[in-house]
């Protein structure tokens, strides 16, 4: 079992408001990542870190922002959730030299 | 542009049979591939990676194969059970990211 966290897992939110998804791992890894996943649909990577103050845009745009403070920490943040943004969240880290990402149990967020 | 493409949505077999899935992608020099196993509701759970210059590579019941003339990479999966039941992603390294296949939905009946 991965040691990668997320809070919430579910999440029901009105439109406009803001939200900030956790992520959480305590592997030590330097590289982290944020996916979007429709169901039945592929991951699209949205943000990724290489390490403390270290953030890129992925190749889905997303209106969503990151920071790593900490390296263990990765969260996302909605200035103003819309319905559009009603999909899965899916956290993911990699380090230790190893080629493999650990993802997080994700967090299902939907907009009303 | 760059592709990753998983056979069929689904594939439905009978408990005992060899699962084969199948990944092909274009526009892409991979270093490696990589296969994951999502449930429902739940992230990708990684399997195994195959490297470039390797032909196959086993794990248990898991057996994977990588063709970079064909690009294709064929993942089985031999004395199938229920429990295998599952969407298998596979992914490619590019640059500094990883890009995932839609998956494929195996059901494994009894």
């Amino acid at each position: 079992e991965a040691d990668i966290y997320q809070t919430p897992r579910y999440l029901v939110i009105g439109t406009g408001k803001k939200i900030t998804l956790e992520c959480s791992q305590t592997m030590g890894h330097d590289k982290m990542y944020w996916y979007q996943q429709d169901p039945g649909m592929e991951l699209h990577l949205i943000h990724y870190s290489y390490g403390v103050n270290s953030t890129e845009k992925g190749d889905l745009s997303s209106e969503s922002t990151v920071s790593r403070i900490r390296t263990e920490h990765f969260p996302l943040t909605l200035e103003s959730a819309r319905p559009s943004h009603t999909s899965q969240y899916l956290c993911a880290s990699r380090g230790g030299g190893g080629n493999e990402q650990y993802f997080g149990p994700g967090t299902r967020l939907t907009v009303t | 542009s760059q592709k990753i493409e998983q056979n069929s949505e689904a594939l439905n077999i009978q408990e005992g049979k060899t699962a084969t899935l199948t990944c092909n992608y274009t526009n892409y020099s991979p270093a490696y591939l990589q296969w994951y196993r999502q449930d429902p509701g739940r992230g990708p759970v990684f399997l195994l990676l195959i490297r470039e210059n390797e032909k196959e590579k086993r794990k248990e019941r898991l057996k994977v194969t990588f063709d970079t003339t064909l690009k294709q990479s064929l993942f089985h999966i031999t004395a199938s059970q229920p429990a295998d039941s599952a969407t298998y992603l596979c992914a490619l390294r590019n640059n500094n990211d990883m890009r995932f296949g839609a998956g494929t939905r195996l059901t494994v009946k009894p």
